[in-house]
Formats: C-alpha cells, structure tokens, sequence
C-alpha cells in the first residue's frame, strides 16, 4: 500500500533562509500531492497542489516540485519568517480519501 | 462561502464513557465528510469518510462508529471509550470526486479527547 513519509525531525533555520521539506511515497505515482500547513492545536490549511505532470508550482513564497523518479515532493519557503513556524504536512489523494504524511515541523528563528 | 464546525473543543470522559462528537458544513450540498484522528506530535490518521448521507466507510477497526444522519452532519461517536481513544480529533470536508477539482480538505478546529 502506499505510504506518504516526512521526515519527523523539527527543521531549523534562520529568519530569511530557505526552508526546504520532503515528502516521499513509496509505491505509485499519485495524480496530485497536496500540501498543507497547521498550527498548534488547529486543523491544517490547505496551501498547494501539484499534478503529476507538473514540475513545479509556485505561490508568492512557496514552491513545490514533484520528481517521480526519485518519488519525491519537495516544498521550499523562500525569505523564511518566524511566522512560517509550523508543521507542514504533505497528503496524496486517492479517490475519495486523503492519505497525510507525518509532517515536519519547521521552526525559523530571528 | 463554506464554513465548517466542530465541537464540543475540548473534553475529558472517564474510560468507559460514550463520546459523541459532532461536526457541520455550511455554504456547500453534498460534500464528502471526513473524520482524522492526530495523536500528539504525530500525523493525521482516517478514521472515516462518507461521500453521502448513511454512506460511511470505516478505514480503521476501533472503537469507534461514526454517523452521517443529514447531508451536512457527521457525527463520531463510542459507546465505550478507552484510553488509546485520546487524541485530537479533526473533521473535514472535501468536494466530490469530479472533474476538474483539485480535492483538497478544509478542516474544522479539531475537538481534544482525554480519556482518563
């Protein structure tokens, strides 16, 4: 079965640097991989999406790429604010169900 | 625009107690209903969705039942909670699967058990 992995260690970076997080799947290619953030104690927010057959997708700080070679997703945050801290969690979409990762939690210092 | 409740936020229940959690989405007709449960510092596991009203699809053998008695209501319930129950329980709704939507979630605020 398929399986979403994000690396569970807390991500450290300094205030204005990229951020950069993995999300890898194991078995096929999903049609979309979507990524969210959620803060403490909240529901996840969706932020983006990316097809399959998209490379990369950008939203004002945010981009993903989509490798299905390497089976990989990775989300970058240009110009981190201490704001950004959160857990940033990547799903697929398989029919009607949403599969999450694990998420990284990701804490940009001043 | 679409809105989504959850409640009650917080509770604490004794073991052995029934749960009954509820959720709500305004502003959409016939909207997928999901229920996630997140242990702490862990990610989000399904617990069940429903794609219409009385259609519920179990995804993991537990405790639990959940109900969706009206297009826009679901409700997770037990009759018997035990500890492992504890969690954060969240609710969400989705469009169906159709052409043309991307699929993403929209969740409430989550409801915390603590099951003692």
């Amino acid at each position: 079965s398929q399986k979403i992995e994000q690396n569970s260690e807390a991500l450290n970076i300094q205030e204005g640097k990229t951020a950069t997080l993995t999300c890898n799947y194991t078995n096929y290619s999903p049609a979309y991989l979507q990524w969210y953030r959620q803060d403490p104690g909240r529901g996840p927010v969706f932020l983006l999406l990316i097809r399959e057959n998209e490379k990369e997708k950008r939203k004002e700080r945010l981009k993903v790429t989509f490798d299905t070679t390497l089976k990989q997703s990775l989300f970058h945050i240009t110009a981190s604010q201490p704001a950004d801290s959160a857990t940033y969690l990547c799903a697929e979409r398989a029919g009607n169900m949403l599969t999450f990762g694990g998420g990284t939690r990701l804490m940009v210092k001043p | 625009s679409q809105t989504i409740h959850q409640w009650p936020a917080t509770l604490v229940q004794p073991v052995g107690s029934p749960l009954s959690l509820e959720c709500t989405v305004e502003g959409t007709s016939n909207p997928n209903l999901y229920w996630y449960r997140q242990a702490a510092g862990r990610g989000l596991q399904l617990l069940f969705y429903s794609v219409g009203i009385g259609q519920i699809s179990s995804e993991v053998p537990q405790n639990l039942s959940a109900s969706r008695p009206q297009d826009r209501q679901f409700i997770l319930s037990s009759k018997k909670l035990l500890l492992s129950d504890s969690g954060f329980y969240l609710c969400a709704w989705g469009e169906g699967q159709a052409t043309g939507v991307t699929g993403e979630l929209f969740f409430g605020e989550g409801s915390r058990l603590t099951v003692l």
